[in-house]
C-alpha cells in the first residue's frame, strides 16, 4: 500500500460548484497535514495546514482530517476559474520531511 | 512578497556530467530544503539543511548528491555523475522556523539528462 494515495484526476467542474479533493494514507505516525496548490511551471504553494484531526476553514477553503480513517479532504466552495491548478496533499510525522500525494489536476469551467 | 529564486529554470546535461542547481532562499530564513518531482510522479523529499549541516535526508539522497551553503545567500544542490533517472524538476524551499507548514517553495529547476 502506498504511503499516501491521491486520485490524480483530472477533475473538471463548473464555476460555482463545490469541489471535494481527498487523500488517504497508511502511516499512522502522520500528525501534520497540508494542502498545496501548484500552478503550471510554479512551485507548490501552501493553502491549508492542519495538525491532528479536525476541521479548518479559510475563506472558501475547508480542510478536514479524520485520523481514525486515515483520510483527509479539501473542500473548495464557490469555485472560480482561478482555482484551476494541481492540488497536492502532503503530510508529515515531525513537521519536517513532507510526504506528498501525486496531486489532483482540477479545472474549473467558466 | 518575498520569494525563493532558483536557477537555472531548465538545464540539459549529458549522462555522467555534474550539475549544480542554485537557490536563493528568502533572506531571513534559516531552514532549507530540496525536493524533486519526476515527471508524472509525486514530489519527493531529498534533504533538509540547517546551521550549515544536513538535518535529515531521504534514501534518494545518496553519495551522488551534496548540498552546500557557500555564502550567506545561496543554497546549492550538486549532482555528480548524472544518470537518466535524475531527470526531474528540483524544488528548493526555505522557512524561518522548523516545520513543513511554513515552507516557501521556489518555481523549480528542470533537469534533463540525455
Amino acid at each position: 500500500q502506498k504511503e499516501v494515495e491521491q486520485d490524480p484526476g483530472p477533475l473538471s467542474v463548473p464555476e460555482g460548484a463545490i469541489v471535494s479533493l481527498n487523500c488517504t494514507y497508511s502511516n499512522s505516525a502522520f500528525q501534520y497535514f497540508m494542502w498545496y496548490r501548484q500552478y503550471s511551471r510554479k512551485g507548490p504553494e501552501l493553502l491549508m495546514y492542519t495538525y491532528s484531526s479536525g476541521n479548518k476553514e479559510d475563506g472558501r477553503f475547508t480542510a478536514q482530517v479524520d485520523k481514525s480513517s486515515k483520510y483527509i479532504s479539501l473542500f473548495i466552495r464557490d469555485s472560480q476559474p482561478s482555482d484551476s491548478a494541481t492540488y497536492l496533499c502532503a503530510m508529515s510525522p515531525s513537521r519536517e520531511k513532507l510526504t506528498f500525494g501525486t496531486g489532483t489536476r482540477l479545472t474549473i469551467i467558466p | 512578497e518575498p520569494e525563493v529564486t532558483q536557477t537555472p529554470s531548465h538545464q540539459v546535461t549529458q549522462m555522467g556530467q555534474e550539475v549544480i542547481l542554485r537557490c536563493v532562499p528568502i533572506s531571513n530564513h534559516l531552514y532549507f530544503y530540496w525536493y524533486r518531482q519526476i515527471l508524472g510522479q509525486k514530489v519527493e523529499f531529498l534533504v533538509s539543511f540547517y546551521n550549515n549541516e544536513i538535518s535529515e535526508k531521504s534514501e534518494i539522497f545518496d553519495d551522488q548528491f551534496s548540498v552546500e551553503r557557500p555564502d550567506g545567500s545561496n543554497f546549492t544542490l550538486k549532482i555528480r555523475s548524472t544518470k537518466l533517472e535524475d531527470s526531474a524538476m528540483y524544488f528548493c524551499a526555505s522557512s524561518s522556523q522548523p516545520g513543513a507548514n511554513v515552507l516557501t517553495f521556489g518555481a523549480g529547476s528542470r533537469l534533463t539528462v540525455l
